[in-house]
């Protein structure tokens, strides 16, 4: 099994600060990786996929890059909507399909 | 647009049994790959099962279920479920289907979420 650690667990910033946040696997998956984002009481909303590109809708402020094991989710200004935990999510060595424990943003 | 609509939620005592449903609009559900991923309070997202667009016996589930949970599908209905046996207060968790990112793919992520129904084992 494939085990992704996010970090880190919360992170706050101001609005308009660009923020990064981290996910490694325990094992190579190459690009098959994507990025979700829950806000409180609602369902994860896919935001990247293949690492690096951003799903349909997903504002150009969000950005994955990576390969590998190490791979980084960047909000370049970050906003007050864009308060929620930010999971990622390995797909290439399944069953089981594994998350990261994920990281909780927070606006200064 | 693409719709999942979940139901079946609630408590049930422990060694009690469910069921969970998920109605599908807006694509062709026969088409795309189906999963169950569950979120315990305050906790992560943790992938459960999943099954190929076609059923059958290309089902997958985490370590944690099976043996006790059993994933299928009516493509005619548009309907996925997901039968829970032998609950346990570990099981307690908000329960979302989900869609894989693509048709005849089940190897990939998911896109498309319900919005989630909760299963609590208490007695």
């Amino acid at each position: 099994e494939v085990v992704m650690t996010q970090s880190p667990a919360t992170l706050s910033g101001s609005p308009g600060e660009r923020v990064t946040f981290s996910c490694r696997a325990s094992q190579t998956v190459g690009t098959n990786l994507a990025w979700y984002q829950q806000k409180p009481g609602q369902a994860p909303r896919l935001l990247i996929y293949g690492a690096s590109t951003r799903a349909t809708g997903i504002p150009p402020r969000f950005s994955g890059s990576g390969s590998g094991t190490d791979f980084t989710l960047t909000i370049s200004s970050l906003q007050s909507e864009d308060v929620a935990s930010y999971y990622c999510l390995q797909y290439s060595n399944w069953p089981p399909w594994t998350f990261g424990q994920g990281t909780k943003v927070e606006i200064k | 647009e693409v719709k999942l609509l979940q139901s079946g939620g609630g408590l049930v005592q422990p060694g009690g049994s469910l069921r969970l449903s998920c109605g599908a609009s807006g694509f062709d559900f026969r088409t795309y790959a189906m999963s169950w991923v569950r979120q315990a309070p305050g906790k992560g997202l943790e992938w459960v099962s999943s099954i190929s667009e076609s059923g059958g016996y290309d089902t997958f589930y985490a370590d944690s279920v099976k043996g006790r949970f059993t994933i299928s599908r009516d493509n005619s209905k548009k309907t996925l479920s997901l039968d829970m046996t032998s609950l346990r207060a570990g099981d307690t968790a908000l329960y979302f289907c989900a869609r894989s990112a693509g048709t005849y793919a089940l190897g990939i992520n998911f896109d498309f979420w319900g919005q989630g129904d909760l299963v609590i084992v208490s007695s």
